[in-house]
C-alpha cells in the first residue's frame, strides 16, 4: 500500500515568509509524529498527534510553530515568519498504534525546507 | 544526558566483517525498542524490532540487556550495501508524553 506522502518535497523561502507542509499518513495509521532534522544531525522530536489530537506539543521550538490534523489523517506543519535556523528536513512519521504499544514509526521522504 | 546515546562512529569496516553497535537508554521505563538505517539525505527506515529474547533478520542480531539498558546490533559479513548511519529508538511508557525518542545514530562505512 500507499507509504506516508509528504509534500512539497522541497521548499525555499525567503526569510519572514510562512510556510505549510503537509503530511498524508499511511491509511488507518492513528499516531502521526513530526520531527525535524537538520544537517549532519539526529532527528528532533516536534509533536505528535493521536487520532486528531496533539498530547505532546514539547518540542515545537517556538510559537512560531503549530500543528494540525483534521479527519484523523492529514497533518498540516505551519512556521510563520521563518528563519534561517528553520532551515532542515522535516519529517513526518506514522503509526499504527500510539506511543503505548510497540509500533514501529514509518517515515516520509521529507519536506527539504531552506530559508534564504 | 541524553536519554539515549549511540556512539557516533565513524565506524569504517572491510567487507565481510562483523561489526556490533550499541545503544544506551537512560528511563528504565522503556518498553520498546528499533533499529533504523538511514541512508544519506533520505528518511529513517525500520530495520528490525528489538525483543527481550533477542532475535535475527538474517546478517543482523539485535538483543536487549534491561538491566544494563542497552541494545546492540550485530551485523555479521558486512556488505558495502551495509553503509549507512544506524539509529537507535527507544518507546517510553510511563508518561503521558508520547514520543519515541532517537539516538542521534552511529555511522557504518563497508570498503571494499
Amino acid at each position: 500500500g500507499a507509504g506516508v506522502s509528504q509534500s512539497p518535497s522541497n521548499k525555499v523561502t525567503e526569510k519572514g515568509k510562512d510556510v505549510e507542509l503537509r503530511c498524508d499518513p499511511i491509511s488507518g495509521h492513528t499516531a502521526l509524529y513530526w520531527y525535524r532534522q537538520r544537517l549532519g544531525q539526529g532527528l528532533e522530536f516536534l509533536i505528535y498527534f493521536q487520532g486528531n489530537s496533539a498530547p505532546d506539543k514539547s518540542g515545537l521550538p517556538s510559537d512560531r510553530f503549530s500543528a494540525e490534523r483534521t479527519g484523523e489523517s492529514v497533518s498540516t506543519l505551519t512556521i510563520q515568519r521563518t528563519q534561517q535556523e528553520d532551515s532542515a528536513v522535516y519529517l513526518c512519521a506514522s503509526s499504527l498504534l500510539g506511543e503505548r504499544a510497540h509500533s514501529p514509526l514509518h517515515f516520509g521522504n521529507g519536506t527539504r525546507l531552506t530559508v534564504t | 544526558r541524553k536519554e539515549v546515546e549511540q556512539d557516533p562512529g565513524p565506524f569504517n569496516v572491510p567487507e565481510g566483517a562483523t561489526v556490533a553497535f550499541n545503544c544506551t537508554y537512560s528511563n528504565s521505563a522503556s518498553q520498546s525498542f528499533f533499529w533504523y538505517r538511514q541512508d544519506c539525505r533520505k528518511e529513517p527506515k525500520l530495520l528490525m524490532s528489538v525483543y527481550s529474547s533477542g532475535n535475527e533478520d538474517g546478517r543482523f542480531t539485535a538483543q536487549l540487556n534491561r538491566a544494563s539498558q542497552y541494545i546492540s546490533l550485530l551485523i555479521r559479513d558486512s556488505k558495502l550495501s551495509d553503509s549507512a548511519t544506524y539509529l537507535c529508538v527507544v518507546k517510553s511508557y510511563n508518561t503521558n508524553a508520547g514520543k519515541s525518542t532517537f539516538g542521534d545514530g552511529t555511522t557504518l562505512t563497508v570498503k571494499p
